[in-house]
């Protein structure tokens, strides 16, 4: 079993609508878990972090479950611009050792 | 506030040589971990340097080699390259334990 699964996709969401999609992790000691978007052909740059009681950044809301061991993204309002691999990472350790799931592509169409 | 830098962005080498990627953090970050990304995949780890020590190390063969100096700037050594060693290679820094930011990566091709 891969320590994080996440859907491949592509997702294709018509521009202006919600798009949401989950990511399950296998270490239960992981402590700290974040969303980070690559571009094609481009660096990962954090998204949001994740905490326990959910949060919301924007249009972006993020939900942890412990319990079952997985991590969720919803985009409101999607926008052209949000076309991107999106990465789930739970954190590893205490020294911050990343473990990055394949990602989950979205496709936003006009 | 200068974001991570690595250097140099692309490169391309012959299949036994050598390689020495650099990254130099973001200031005040004294953690730099590595991560190879081939094409299709998520990054995987590498390495994890935090005050000169290595704190981590993924499951890479022992062709793969790392520092860090004492101004926080790290250097990522393969030897004996592979072409299944070519991928984007990143440099990540962080306060430890706190979100990580990557620089642009180097994209290695070995031929």
């Amino acid at each position: 079993r891969k320590e994080v699964e996440q859907d491949p996709g592509p997702f294709n969401v018509p521009e202006g609508a919600t798009v949401a999609f989950n990511c399950t992790y296998s270490n239960s000691a992981s402590q700290s878990f974040f969303w980070y978007r690559q571009d094609c052909r481009k660096e990962p740059k954090l998204l949001m972090s994740v905490y326990s009681s959910g949060n919301e950044d924007g249009r972006f809301t993020a939900q942890l479950n412990r319990a079952s061991q997985y991590i969720s993204l919803l985009i409101r309002d999607s926008k052209l611009s949000d076309s991107a691999t999106y990465l789930c990472v739970p954190s590893e350790d205490s020294w911050g050792k990343l473990q990055f799931g394949a990602g989950t592509q979205v496709v936003v169409t006009p | 506030d200068t974001g991570v830098t690595q250097s140099p962005t692309h490169l391309i080498k012959t299949r036994g040589q050598q390689v020495t990627l650099r990254c130099s953090p973001i200031s005040g970050h004294k953690s730099v971990s590595w991560y190879q990304q081939v094409l299709g995949q998520g990054p995987q780890f590498i390495f994890q340097y935090y005050e000169k020590e290595e704190r981590g190390r993924g499951n890479f063969p022992d062709r793969f080699s790392a520092r860090q100096f004492p101004n926080y700037s790290s250097e990522l050594n393969v030897n004996a390259l592979l072409l299944g060693d070519s991928a984007l290679y990143l440099c990540a820094s962080s306060l430890v334990g706190d979100k990580a930011f990557f620089g642009q990566g180097t994209r290695l091709t070995v031929v």
